[in-house]
């Protein structure tokens, strides 16, 4: 079962709101990441987690925050975010790390709405 | 010169056509290769990998030439059920498990 689930599926929030993504797979993966897909362009790596660990953060602004709790959870703490932040937000997990790239599965997605 | 170029497209092509996608890369350290496809306003789901020895899954056939730095997808008698948006990934070489995503190039196949 390659399944990551995401919660929520929708979610408005205003700029001076505080709201969380929340990721899940039980697959046993331990490596997990955060995209930023925009409509008609590419998902855009935001933040991967090896072994629970932050191992890469692309340049992402600090009002996005991740944390990853345990080695099956992931989430994206959200506040003081910009309408153009809107976007679908996309949790994937890959088996793990090591000199090359492991499958990555793709959750539904977050489809986020800053008014 | 971006890392992953595609031909965005779109592809029309008639139910049984066989259709092909290429894509460049140029960063020859890139380890990983990868088509996904993605639907409209759905997550991008993982097609199949891509081998140096090229592979075969089905009517989907992957071809890849590191010395060309070229990426290959072979479609073989089109379905309605193609139609989407095949996205050529590859990772990242100073980091193994990052993921580069081309554009896309979207498949329309009509009856």
């Amino acid at each position: 079962d390659t399944e990551v689930t995401q919660t929520p599926k929708h979610l408005v929030m205003g700029m001076t709101n505080k709201k969380s993504l929340k990721c899940e797979q039980h697959m046993g993966h331990r490596a997990m990441y955060w995209y930023k897909q925009k409509a008609k362009k590419p998902p855009e790596l935001m933040f991967v987690y090896s072994y629970e660990k932050l191992s890469i953060n692309e340049s992402v602004p600090s009002r996005f925050s991740p944390e990853c709790p345990n080695s099956s959870l992931l989430n994206l703490h959200l506040h003081a975010l910009q309408p153009e932040d809107s976007a679908l937000y996309l949790c994937a997990s890959s088996q793990g790390t090591s000199g090359f790239s492991y499958e990555q599965y793709f959750g539904p997605g977050t489809r986020l709405t800053v008014t | 010169r971006k890392e992953v170029e595609q031909d965005p497209g779109p592809f029309n092509v008639p139910e049984g056509a066989t259709v092909a996608f290429n894509c460049t890369y140029s960063n020859s350290a890139s380890q990983s290769f990868f088509w996904y496809r993605q639907d409209c306003r759905k997550e991008p789901k993982l097609l199949m990998s891509v081998y140096s020895s090229g592979n075969e899954d089905g009517r989907f056939t992957a071809q890849l030439n590191r010395a060309s730095q070229y990426i290959s997808l072979l479609i073989r008698d089109s379905k309605l059920s193609d139609s989407a948006t095949y996205l050529c990934v590859l990772s990242r070489a100073k980091a193994g498990t990052a993921l580069i995503f081309g554009k896309g190039t979207t498949l329309s196949v009509s009856s």
